[in-house]
């Protein structure tokens, strides 16, 4: 399967911990996404790279939230010091600049439970 | 990014076609129209694009409106595997590229 990998798909934390989520894109997409959707609304945008470089961040994301793309591949979105508002789907998309349209294509979703 | 306007959900037979509105009264001219679906549990899944002339693929037909300030995604034969959230979504092409979700459409299909 070629398609953007998320993991861990579930994870059950206690308020205060830290958690990291990883991204695998499609191979040669250049661009990568994160997401956050929550019960019943649709996804919201959180950030964006174009190879290494964040280049988008949403006021969604506090200061609280950190995405990384060190070398233009994986990525990494680690929320420090959770708290049960952030119990939600994250979302990774990737695609690749130019392409005609570029179609974005999304990831199963890592599901955070806050508890 | 340009707003879309969908209802809020809609229902269909199976094996009946569907026709699923989106108004984009503010679209600019370099707004491509993007269909996305979301099965439950999932990810969203791409549909079908367009800027100007209607498109087909193997998933749906996308028909745009003279005027750009409206489209439809016409699933031909709606199965219960259709029942999803069905995005309609307007996207510059030249700018961030990130997609800017609204509420959707949910399509129940009934047996």
């Amino acid at each position: 399967d070629t398609g953007v990998s998320q993991n861990p798909r579930h994870k059950i934390t206690k308020r205060g911990q830290n958690v990291t989520f990883r991204c695998d894109p499609i191979s040669e997409h250049n661009r990568l996404y994160w997401y956050r959707q929550t019960l019943g609304q649709g996804p919201e945008f959180l950030t964006y790279f174009q190879n290494e470089a964040q280049l988008e961040k949403s006021r969604l994301l506090s200061d609280r939230f950190s995405a990384e793309r060190p070398k233009g591949s994986f990525s990494t979105l680690e929320i420090q010091r959770t708290e049960q508002g952030d119990s939600a789907m994250y979302l990774c998309a990737s695609s690749r600049k130019g392409a005609l349209g570029n179609t974005i294509y999304f990831g199963e979703g890592s599901w955070l439970t806050v508890v | 990014d340009a707003k879309t306007t969908q209802p809020n959900s809609m229902e269909s037979n199976e094996e009946e076609p569907v026709h699923l509105p989106c108004n984009h009264s503010t679209i600019s001219g370099t707004d491509y129209i993007h269909w996305y679906r979301q099965l439950p549990s999932q990810g969203p899944e791409y549909v079908i694009h367009g800027l100007t002339s209607n498109v087909n693929n193997r998933m749906a037909s996308l028909a745009i409106a003279e005027d750009r300030k409206s489209s439809t995604l016409i699933l031909h034969r709606a199965t219960l595997r259709d029942a999803a959230v069905y995005y309609c979504i307007l996207r510059d092409n030249n700018a961030g590229n990130m997609l800017t979700f609204g509420g959707g459409t949910r399509l129940m299909v009934k047996p």
